[in-house]
């Protein structure tokens, strides 16, 4: 069963330090997620990519993410400068369809920031 | 109020138990309403995925959504032990092309053997 894979599973940073999560999408969907989850917390939207382009961000998503789809089949998100309180599980996630919560989710990538 | 709301739990069944789970939520907008199954530490799983009212069944899962009341179910029935987890209820709506799901707080069902 096609599934979302993402990399690294943990990673520890230094605040102040740029991190890069990756993520592989489920090969034919067209959208693309990040989401994250505060230990604890509910699960929170950060950013939906379509077509090479941002098509909706959370307050969250400031200067300091950026998103990119380098390839045909890596999506990754950036964090320029992490502070304490990016400490989060990272999900990302695909979809095939336009208008549709069917979302399907990776793993997730825990970051840790000391 | 918050958007969406959700009992934490945690919910304890014996095994074999009809569960019942829900959410309310205040945005009528919302038209997208999905259950997620979440292990501890892993990424949400996509169990039910309904689109405005009514029901929908799959195995020994029943999602009803009910937009008159702005809630939502998902009903569990022979519950094993492996079903616990997390259950969050998400949501989306359509009218500005939204497409970001907003969660619930999860309800965490223990199943006891």
């Amino acid at each position: 069963e096609p599934e979302v894979t993402q990399t690294p599973s943990h990673q520890v940073t230094q605040m102040g330090q740029e991190v890069i999560l990756r993520c592989v999408p489920i090969s034919n969907h067209l959208y693309f997620y990040w989401y994250r989850q505060i230990l604890g917390q509910k699960v929170e939207f950060l950013v939906s990519f379509y077509n090479n382009e941002i098509s909706e961000k959370s307050e969250i998503f400031d200067d300091q993410f950026s998103v990119e789809r380098p390839d045909g089949s890596n999506f990754t998100l950036k964090i320029r400068s992490t502070k304490l309180e990016d400490s989060a599980m990272y999900f990302c996630a695909s979809s095939e369809a336009r208008h549709s919560g069917e979302l399907f989710f990776g793993e997730g990538s825990r970051l840790t920031v000391l | 109020q918050k958007e969406v709301e959700q009992d934490p739990g945690p919910l304890s069944v014996p095994e074999g138990a009809i569960v019942s789970l829900n959410c309310t939520y205040s945005n009528s907008a919302f038209q997208y309403f999905m259950w997620y199954r979440q292990y501890s530490r892993k990424g949400p799983e996509l169990l039910m995925y309904t689109y405005s009212s009514g029901n929908k069944e799959d195995g020994r899962f029943t999602a009803q959504v009910d937009k008159s009341s702005k809630y939502i179910s998902l009903f569990i029935r022979d519950s094993q032990p492996s079903d616990s987890a997390t259950y969050l209820c998400a949501m989306s709506g359509q009218d500005t092309g939204r497409r970001a799901l907003t969660f619930g707080s999860g309800t965490r069902l223990q199943v006891q053997p």
